[in-house]
């Protein structure tokens, strides 16, 4: 079993449309979670951190669900900026980043 | 943020020939900074973990002897690409983390193409 699983999409929504991701991960010893935004030939950018919880920032939603194995992304009202690849990653303190493979998200007009 | 700057953005490269990527971080000291590596329309992979003044931990299938990593400095990790074949073209990125924490900070990123 792979330590991250993540749907790739791609997701083709709207603008305005809502839009969720998840990923789920095999080690119950991760301690920090994280989504990130890439875009193409670009470095991922830190979108928010992910907390039991929950937490918000403006459109973007983070769930994480401990005991099943989880962290889920929520954007509301999707803008044309919001196409990208998200990218859920986890470690623990000192060690590297694990990533999902990334999902895909494009918004349209 | 912590600012890590990672050298050069993109090179093109002869096969058989070497190339070297340079991470730093500049406005904090990094004791370890990470490689990955990105092919197209997958996700990042670790490739070695780059402690400073020690031996990199490499995961498993990263030869160690093709991807030199040297972390001389508590700001300088650099990765060596040693006889660079087609195949190795890809995306190679660095992080750091800053005194110990879980966040990650990431270079911009170096395009190798080799042909």
């Amino acid at each position: 079993r792979k330590e991250v699983e993540q749907d790739p999409g791609p997701f083709n929504v709207p603008e305005g449309a809502t839009v969720a991701f998840n990923c789920t991960y095999s080690n119950s010893a991760s301690q920090s979670f994280f989504w990130y935004r890439q875009d193409c030939r670009k470095e991922p950018k830190l979108l928010m951190s992910v907390y039991s919880s929950g937490n918000e920032d403006g459109r973007f939603t983070a769930q994480l669900n401990r005991a099943s194995q989880y962290i889920s992304l929520l954007i509301r009202d999707s803008k044309l900026s919001d196409s990208a690849t998200y990218l859920c990653a986890l470690n623990q303190a000192g060690t590297a980043l694990i990533f999902g493979k990334g999902t895909t998200l494009s918004v349209s007009s | 943020g912590a600012v890590v700057s990672q050298h050069p953005s993109w090179v093109i490269c002869k096969s058989g020939t070497s190339v070297k990527i340079e991470c730093r971080s500049l406005d904090f000291q990094a004791t370890t900074m990470f490689w990955y590596r990105q092919f197209p329309k997958q996700s990042l992979m670790l490739m070695a973990t780059s402690n400073e003044g020690s031996k990199a931990t490499y995961e498993q299938g990263v030869e160690k002897d093709k991807f030199l990593i040297n972390h001389a400095s508590l700001t300088l990790s650099t990765l060596t690409v040693t006889s660079a074949h087609p195949e190795d073209s890809s995306f190679y990125i660095c992080s750091a983390t800053q005194g110990g924490g879980t966040e990650a900070f990431f270079g911009q990123g170096t395009r190798l193409t080799v042909v």
